[in-house]
C-alpha cells in the first residue's frame, strides 16, 4: 500500500521561500502512471490543486502559481518536492502531497502538513 | 482557471438521497471523462469517492454513484446514513492539461 507523508517547516516568514518534501512508501516513484501532486487547502476554504510531476521529470503547474512554484522529483531517493517563493499570508494552509493516476485523480494522499506565513 | 461550480451546501434525512452538482465548461467537464469526487471528513486528508465520472474505488459504498450530462457532473448519495456527513468536492481534468477542483459542498444528515 503507497504512503506519502509531507515534511517540511510549519512557519515561513513572508517573502520568503516555503520547501516541503514528501516521501513515498510501499511504492516506487519511478512506477509508470501517475503523477506525484502537490494541493493545498486554505483555512476553512476548499481545494486547490497546485501541480504535478511524473518521474521523468515532465512537470505541470496551476496557471495562477506558475511563476512561483517549482516542483521537483529525486527518484533515488523516492521523493517528490515542493518550492513556492515570495510567500505571503494568503499562502498560509494545509498542504497534501497526492498520487494521481495518470494525471486524472487522486487515489493516495498525505496526511497533510499545516504551514503559516507569518513573521 | 475557474474552480467548478458546487453548492455550497446540501442536506438530507437518513435513508434519503441526495445529489451534488458541479458545473464547469467544455474546456473542462464538458469535454472529458476525468470527473472525480472526494470526500473529506474534519481533520482528514480528502478520499476519493467516484473517478472517471461513474467508477467507484474498491471498499467505497455502492450508494455512492455519479454520473455526467453536458458540463455538469453529478454524485447522488442514496440511502443517507450519519457517516455520510462531510464535505464533497469534485474535480476535473482540463484542457491545459491541469486539474481544477470545485468549491465544495458541506453535506448534512438531519
Amino acid at each position: 500500500q503507497v504512503q506519502l507523508q509531507e515534511s517540511g517547516p510549519g512557519l515561513v516568514t513572508p517573502s520568503q521561500t516555503l520547501s516541503l518534501t514528501c516521501n513515498v512508501s510501499g511504492g516506487s516513484i519511478s512506477s509508470g502512471g501517475y503523477y506525484w501532486s502537490w494541493i493545498r487547502q486554505h483555512p476553512e476554504k476548499g481545494l486547490e490543486w497546485m501541480g504535478y510531476i511524473y518521474y521523468s521529470g515532465s512537470v505541470y503547474y496551476n496557471p495562477s502559481l506558475k511563476s512561483r512554484l517549482t516542483v521537483s522529483v529525486d527518484t533515488s531517493e523516492n521523493l517528490f518536492s515542493l518550492k513556492l517563493t515570495s510567500v505571503t499570508a494568503a499562502d498560509t494552509g494545509v498542504y497534501y502531497c497526492a498520487r494521481s493516476y495518470g494525471g486524472y485523480y487522486f487515489d493516495h494522499w498525505g496526511q497533510g502538513t499545516l504551514v503559516t506565513v507569518s513573521s | 482557471q475557474s474552480a467548478l461550480t458546487q453548492p455550497a451546501s446540501v442536506s438530507g434525512s437518513p435513508g434519503q438521497s441526495i445529489t451534488i452538482s458541479c458545473t464547469g465548461t467544455s474546456s473542462d467537464v464538458g469535454g472529458y471523462n476525468y470527473v472525480s469526487w472526494y470526500q473529506q471528513h474534519p481533520g482528514e486528508a480528502p478520499k476519493v469517492m467516484i473517478y472517471d465520472v461513474t467508477n467507484r474505488p474498491s471498499g467505497v459504498s455502492s450508494r455512492f454513484s455519479g454520473s455526467k450530462s453536458g458540463n455538469t457532473a453529478s454524485l447522488t448519495i442514496s440511502g443517507l446514513q450519519a457517516e455520510d456527513e462531510a464535505d464533497y468536492y469534485c474535480s476535473s481534468y482540463t484542457s491545459d492539461s491541469s486539474l481544477v477542483f470545485g468549491g465544495g459542498t458541506r453535506v448534512t444528515v438531519l
